[in-house]
């Protein structure tokens, strides 16, 4: 059964610092990786998408890489801003539910930038 | 377009209500979920329905009831319920081509 584990589940950092955002995931055979952030009652909003045979995705200050064989995912966030706040979670599709994706979120890094 | 609604944004029911979300998007997807969060929790996987047909059902109990009625729209039906259902109801859409996930803004249900 996937596990997929976000660490550190909080982070601050002061405005204006670069950071990373790790994803760990137990089984290699993932399909897709998604990353969202979510604002405090709201809903997911997505950030970035790293397809299977892809290594990475940039948009705008954000770039998210995959290494499947070792089971791991990072978020790279550049000039952080305080709008930036926010929990964001990454998740792995199921390989065998193509169409109808199973995802198996972490449990998200809390980030807190400092104005 | 890369919008998902959810209508109503919050909802306080009894225990012996019946009530129904609702969920749209124009975004040509074929496939639509209903998830569950709970307070700092990731969103659990309730239902996929796909081609307007369901095709994943996460051992969800029965008072909770999902209808896709076509392509654009998904509804669940709620009736019974427990105050510990009281949570934030995602939907969500995805493409075919890529699989991405988008969401809607949820529905925040108290149930007293």
């Amino acid at each position: 059964k996937q596990e997929v584990t976000q660490i550190p589940a909080a982070l601050s950092v002061p405005e204006g610092e670069n950071l990373v955002l790790n994803c760990s995931f137990t089984d290699s055979a993932i399909y897709n990786l998604q990353w969202f952030r979510q604002d405090p009652g709201k809903g997911l909003t997505s950030l970035l998408l790293i397809q299977s045979s892809q290594r990475e995705q940039t948009s705008g200050r954000l770039n998210a890489s995959l290494d499947k064989s070792s089971g791991r995912s990072t978020l790279y966030i550049a000039a952080s801003q305080p709008g930036d706040s926010a929990t964001y979670l990454c998740a792995a599709h199921d390989p065998f539910n193509f169409g109808n994706e199973k995802l198996t979120f972490g449990t998200g890094t809390r980030l807190t930038i400092i104005p | 377009d890369t919008e998902v609604t959810q209508t109503p944004k919050h909802l306080v029911m009894g225990m012996t209500n019946k009530k129904s979300l609702k969920c749209e998007q124009h975004m040509g997807h074929r496939a639509m979920y209903w998830y569950k969060q709970k307070a700092k929790k990731p969103p659990e996987l309730m239902f996929v329905y796909s081609y307007e047909k369901l095709s994943i059902n996460e051992s969800v109990p029965s008072r909770f009831s999902p209808e896709c009625p076509n392509s654009s729209l998904l509804n669940l039906h709620l009736h019974a319920l427990q105050p510990e259902d009281s949570a934030l109801y995602l939907c969500a859409s995805s493409q075919v081509e890529t699989g991405e996930q988008f969401f809607g803004p949820g529905t925040r249900l108290t149930v007293l």
